[in-house]
């Protein structure tokens, strides 16, 4: 059974670095994108980038360039996700999602969630 | 950045009843569109990809049409489980939602 388990709920000041993890079993870590997700309350999901296990490859949203990094532990099937320079309007669920089809395809719809990580922003 | 807009924000329906969901995408997307059901409190959940391709576990009542721009996932007799939140995604350039149709009871 695929699984992405996410770390715990995070609160954090303005300006601080989150840094947020989901663990993948259940199939092979290096055939499938992993993808991180924001859902702001009030505002649609919002895709903030990718780790593709194949070539060791993270893309970003352009929203999020330069405040964001995306990595893997492959010795622990693990894909992190850190968040510079939060601000309020970071407060949000954060997803880690897996794609349907492996890195073979090209990247499509995500069929396997994680369960959410919430992070507030608070001073 | 392509936008997806979803019609109505609300559709209010019986059981037993038919939905019909709408999703526009600004600009042509092919046919690599795919719709979610999310529940309070849950993650997203696949229905549909490629705009009409069912999901592995979803049941034959959903069903999804369209392509290019205009999108629509049909639910052919709404059942108590089904009341939740509705998102389209295209996956044609990057990745993008509509801002959601609400599905509740009447």
């Amino acid at each position: 059974e695929v699984q992405l388990v996410q770390s715990g709920a995070e609160v954090k000041p303005p300006g601080a670095t989150v840094k947020i993890s989901c663990e993948v079993s259940g199939y092979t870590f290096s055939d499938y994108n992993i993808h991180w997700f924001q859902q702001a309350p009030g505002k649609r999901l919002e895709w903030v980038g990718l780790f593709d296990p194949e070539g060791g490859e993270s893309r970003y949203a352009e929203r999020f360039q330069g405040r964001i990094t995306i990595t893997a532990d492959t010795s622990t099937d693990t894909v992190y996700m850190d968040l510079d320079s939060l601000t309020s309007e970071d407060t949000a669920l954060y997803y880690c999602a897996r794609d349907r089809r492996p890195t073979a395809y090209k990247s499509g719809p995500q069929a396997h969630w994680g369960q959410g990580t919430l992070v507030t922003v608070s001073s | 950045e392509i936008v997806m807009t979803q019609s109505p924000a609300t559709l209010s329906v019986s059981p037993g009843e038919r939905a019909t969901l709408s999703c526009r995408a600004s600009q042509s997307v092919s046919s690599n569109v795919a719709w979610y059901q999310q529940k309070p409190g849950q993650a997203p959940r696949l229905l549909i990809y490629g705009a009409s391709a069912r999901a592995t576990g979803i049941p034959a009542r959903f069903s999804g049409s369209g392509s290019q721009t205009e999108f629509t996932l049909t639910i052919s007799s709404v059942q108590s489980e089904d009341f939740a939140v509705y998102y389209c995604q295209q996956y044609n350039t990057w990745w993008t939602f509509g801002q959601g149709t609400r599905v509740d009871i009447k």
